[in-house]
């Protein structure tokens, strides 16, 4: 990816587990966003994180980012199956042109 | 939901044939992207737009085209369709600001055979 790897590529966990997610990117950035996108949709924006920030949190998500390292982690609290989906990070670029990371496919087993 | 939409939803079609991918979206927002998504899920930037007459070549590079004759449109053209085209194709849009999230269309899935 030009810009963003995440692990890890597929994760099946239990209903009522905590499910984590990991970016890692290359270059230096204005914020990181997380898009969730359903089996053959397009994708739906999660939550952004500013560079400036360290942390945030929405409802069941909890996004982490250090920019020291060029890594960020999404954590899903309490999963339901309805979570299932692929899940993927976003740089914007100086160009303010969005970069996507390869994709985490999260499996929530009833 | 977004008001962004792509026609057609899936598509078909014989190799040498001309398509065009509709991208319509009703938010006024300026930057307008398409992404070409591959089977290992990767989205891979194609081409962007600033505004009316503007069009930039992205990361990937494709033999498509699009134009941007009006705010709310960006189709995309494949003058002579091939096998290796197939993929889905992922209209978005935003604001043009830096701390602006980014919506999408619900994708085209073209299969060339």
């Amino acid at each position: 990816s030009q810009q963003g790897e995440e692990d890890p590529q597929a994760l099946s966990i239990q209903e009522g587990e905590n499910a984590t997610m990991n970016c890692s990117y290359k270059t230096s950035i204005n914020n990181l966003q997380w898009y969730r996108q359903n089996s053959g949709r397009g994708l739906v924006h999660l939550i952004l994180i500013r560079s400036n920030e360290r942390e945030k949190h929405s409802g069941r998500l909890r996004v982490t980012l250090d920019t020291s390292k060029k890594s960020s982690s999404l954590l899903i609290t309490a999963s339901r199956a309805a979570d299932t989906a692929s899940y993927f990070c976003a740089t914007i670029t100086g160009a303010n042109n969005l970069f996507f990371g390869t994709g985490t496919r999260l499996t929530v087993i009833p | 939901e977004a008001d962004i939409y792509q026609t057609p939803r899936y598509l078909v079609i014989g190799t040498g044939k001309k398509i065009t991918l509709e991208c319509s979206q009703t938010m006024g927002h300026d930057k307008m992207y398409w992404y070409q998504q591959d089977p290992g899920m990767e989205l891979h930037l194609i081409h962007y737009s600033y505004g009316v007459n503007s069009t930039e070549k992205g990361d990937l590079s494709s033999e498509s085209t699009v134009s941007r004759i009006r705010t709310e449109h960006f189709p995309l053209t494949l003058e002579s369709a091939r096998p290796s085209h197939t993929s889905q194709y992922l209209c978005a849009s935003t604001d043009g600001g830096k701390d602006t999230e980014a919506f999408f269309g619900q994708g085209t899935r073209l299969t060339v055979v």
